[in-house]
């Protein structure tokens, strides 16, 4: 079955520092991946998706910037973190053939405070 | 325009009584999939269910069932014999036809629902 991973769950970072979040998703292979954010009390917010390894398309203007560098990693990053980009950030997973189903799967979510 | 809408902020209901959460949504494709998810306070985000937009026949999984008028753009779910643990925000999401390979969700601003004891 498949399963999907992101780490760190929690973490508290200051300003203008930067950022690496990673996802990982197993039993499945050439998945979409996204990454979603959630503001305090918000919706989600899709941030970044990539249908293929190197194929990443950006949903908002903003800080931050993603990257698949194997089929099943992908990765949330900044250079300086601003206040701003506090929030709950999640990870998601669809298996790209139709047929496959039509679920995005998330994974635990991280949460980023930027003090 | 919002593409989902979700108009209850809040939600009470009595343990063991059903409850319904509003969806509304907004396209113009005429494929589109409709999903909802369970978000508890640990912050992992739940598939409940999913309709598709040419389905002939409301989605149900176990206690949750969606009530899908199509000609009302209403997606609303239904929660049967409400426990404790649904205690949760609730998110309708949308997935349009045009959105392509990417095949991404638009959610709603999410309904937080209390099932009082």
């Amino acid at each position: 079955s498949q399963t999907i991973h992101q780490w760190p769950a929690t973490l508290v970072q200051p300003v203008g520092s930067p950022l690496s979040l990673e996802c990982t998703v197993e039993g499945t292979s050439n998945p979409n991946l996204y990454w979603y954010r959630q503001a305090a009390g918000r919706g989600l917010q899709l941030l970044f998706y990539s249908v293929g390894i190197g194929q990443i398309s950006s949903e908002v203007p903003q800080n931050l910037s993603a990257s698949r560098p194997q089929d099943r990693q992908f990765i949330l990053s900044s250079k300086k973190l601003l206040l701003s980009d506090s929030g709950f950030y999640l990870c998601a997973w669809m298996g790209a053939d139709r047929n496959s189903g039509n679920t995005i799967y998330f994974g635990e979510g991280s949460w980023l405070t930027v003090v | 325009a919002q593409k989902i809408t979700q108009t209850q902020p809040g939600m009470f209901v009595q343990e063991k009584e059903a409850v319904t959460l509003d969806c509304t949504y907004d396209t113009s494709d005429p494929s589109y999939g409709l999903f909802w998810y369970k978000q508890p306070s640990s912050g992992e985000m739940i598939f409940l269910i999913y309709q598709g937009s040419y389905d002939q026949q409301n989605a149900t999984e176990g206690r949750y069932s969606l009530n899908f008028q199509k000609a009302r753009k209403s997606a609303n779910l239904v929660i049967s014999a409400s426990q404790l643990g649904d205690s949760a925000m609730y998110f309708c999401a949308m997935r349009e036809s045009r959105s392509g390979s990417a095949r991404q969700l638009t959610f709603g601003s999410g309904t937080q629902l209390t099932v009082l004891p």
